[in-house]
């Protein structure tokens, strides 16, 4: 089945702690994303990538930092610059340079900081 | 700068009649716009979208309007399902050149409950 994984579904983090979410997809896509979602907020671009070895920042990466090492694997390592990671944090990939394309999500992790 | 405005976050309907979600955006350069349905503690699914270069797009019980005067686009659902409660995310992003960038700019939603 082709799609987009992400794990783990549910992670803890102490306070002080760099995490890393892991983003795996099979789909072929060449674009790659990072999202963050918070209550009444919508969901707002972190990272992406659209081929392998470069990324841009999105609208708020600061305290967020990525790898694209692999077209298949986007991680996303929250560090402990990032004054409020408690959210639920989404992935998607797309097709890129193709028209009227649509992005596929993963099911998401939420992270709580503890 | 908030680009992409969804300024209902809540509908209540009755099971069987139409539902209207509404999202208006602010950037004249992005050229396709999508539609995603997201339950809770899961990832969006894609619903329906629209070119800029049409009006109205269908697919089933769901129907996207677009408006590119008003800077506005609306999907209704006809009939209504219970199934169908869910938040509603509206989604807007760039083409140039025939090229589309996947990287979207979303609404903050609609949390909409249909009622049997």
């Amino acid at each position: 089945d082709g799609g987009i994984t992400q794990s783990p579904k549910y992670l803890f983090r102490k306070e002080g702690q760099n995490v890393t979410l892991s983003c795996e997809q099979n789909l072929n896509h060449d674009a790659m994303y990072w999202y963050r979602q918070d209550p009444g907020q919508g969901l707002r671009l972190i990272y992406y990538s659209q081929i392998v070895n470069d990324f841009q920042k999105g609208d708020i990466a600061e305290g967020y930092s990525v790898s694209r090492e692999k077209k298949e694997s986007f991680p996303l390592t929250v560090t402990s610059a990032q004054k409020n990671p408690t959210a639920f944090y989404l992935c998607a990939s797309s097709m890129w340079g193709a028209l009227n394309t649509e992005a596929f999500f993963g099911q998401g992790t939420r992270l709580t900081v503890v | 700068d908030q680009q992409v405005k969804q300024n209902s976050p809540s509908l209540s309907v009755q099971e069987g009649r139409i539902s209207i979600l509404n999202c208006d955006y602010t950037n004249s350069m992005f050229d396709y716009f999508l539609w995603y349905k997201k339950y809770p503690a899961e990832g969006p699914t894609f619903l329906i979208s629209i070119s800029s270069i049409k009006d109205k797009n269908e697919d089933g019980r769901f129907t996207v309007f677009l408006n590119k005067s008003a800077k506005h686009l609306s999907l209704h659902i006809v009939p209504s399902q219970p199934g169908d409660s869910a938040v509603y995310f509206c989604a807007a992003s760039l083409e140039a050149g025939g090229t589309s960038y996947g990287k979207l700019t979303f609404g903050q939603g609609t949390i909409l409950t249909v009622h049997p």
